[in-house]
């Protein structure tokens, strides 16, 4: 089974549609993470969370919010889609008591028509 | 600013030997990492330097020089399972703020 998984893998929406992407960890890691990925563009952090009641804003949170439910679960929404967050969508996981290097999710391809 | 620079994209041939380097500009270091993606799958793990010097990992060896800000990626008796996307990212931090930055990555095909 895997470690981090995502649901869901693929979604297709409209514009202004609220969504919601999932992630769920079973590495026991506190450190969460959400990027998104576009062509050309590299990895870009939306949110982060180093504990359950620790959230932070990356680089590019506009439009965006998150919820740490548990240790084990962080969830992305999309208040109100708009087409150019069409992009793969990564969760990412690490350990501050290890090397925190980070363990990623298959990732959800979203496209907003 | 914080930047990271690695080659756009690279060539090379079944069995041989490719460097892919990364040099890095940061308002700190607390480690790099090497992390391999095949297109339109997840970045895995390969490497982590914090000091000076080679990490050997089977065919996969990285190098450290944080004097220079530089790293390679070295990848030994290439085959074309290796054709992917090598990212090269920083921590600039220690402590709580430990934010990876990324390089945008180096599209290596490896042809027969």
């Amino acid at each position: 089974d895997a470690d981090v998984t995502q649901t869901p893998r693929n979604r297709i929406t409209k514009t202004g549609k609220r969504i919601m992407l999932e992630c769920s960890q079973t590495k026991g890691h506190d450190r969460m993470y959400w990027y998104r990925q576009d062509p050309g563009l590299g990895l870009q952090l939306i949110y982060y969370s180093f504990d359950v009641k620790d959230i932070n804003k990356g680089e590019i949170s506009d439009g965006y919010s998150v919820s740490r439910q548990a240790q084990a679960k962080f969830s992305l929404s999309l208040e109100s889609a708009i087409p150019n967050q069409t992009a793969l969508y990564f969760c990412a996981t690490s350990d501050s008591t290890g090397g925190d290097e980070q363990y990623f999710g298959p990732g959800t391809r979203l496209t907003v028509t | 600013g914080q930047n990271i620079d690695q080659p756009t994209e690279m060539t090379a041939t079944e069995g041989a030997i490719v460097q892919i380097n990364c040099t890095y500009q940061t308002s700190g270091f607390n480690g790099l990492f090497w992390y391999q993606q095949h297109a339109g799958e997840a970045p895995t793990f390969l490497s982590y330097n914090v000091l000076d010097g080679l990490e050997e990992k089977g065919r996969f060896s990285s190098f450290l020089s944080r004097s220079k800000g530089y790293s390679y990626l070295l990848l030994k008796e290439l085959q074309m399972k290796d054709s992917a996307s090598y990212l090269c990212a920083v921590h600039p931090n220690a402590g709580n703020n430990r934010k990876l930055i990324w390089g945008l990555g180096t599209s290596l095909a490896v042809n027969p």
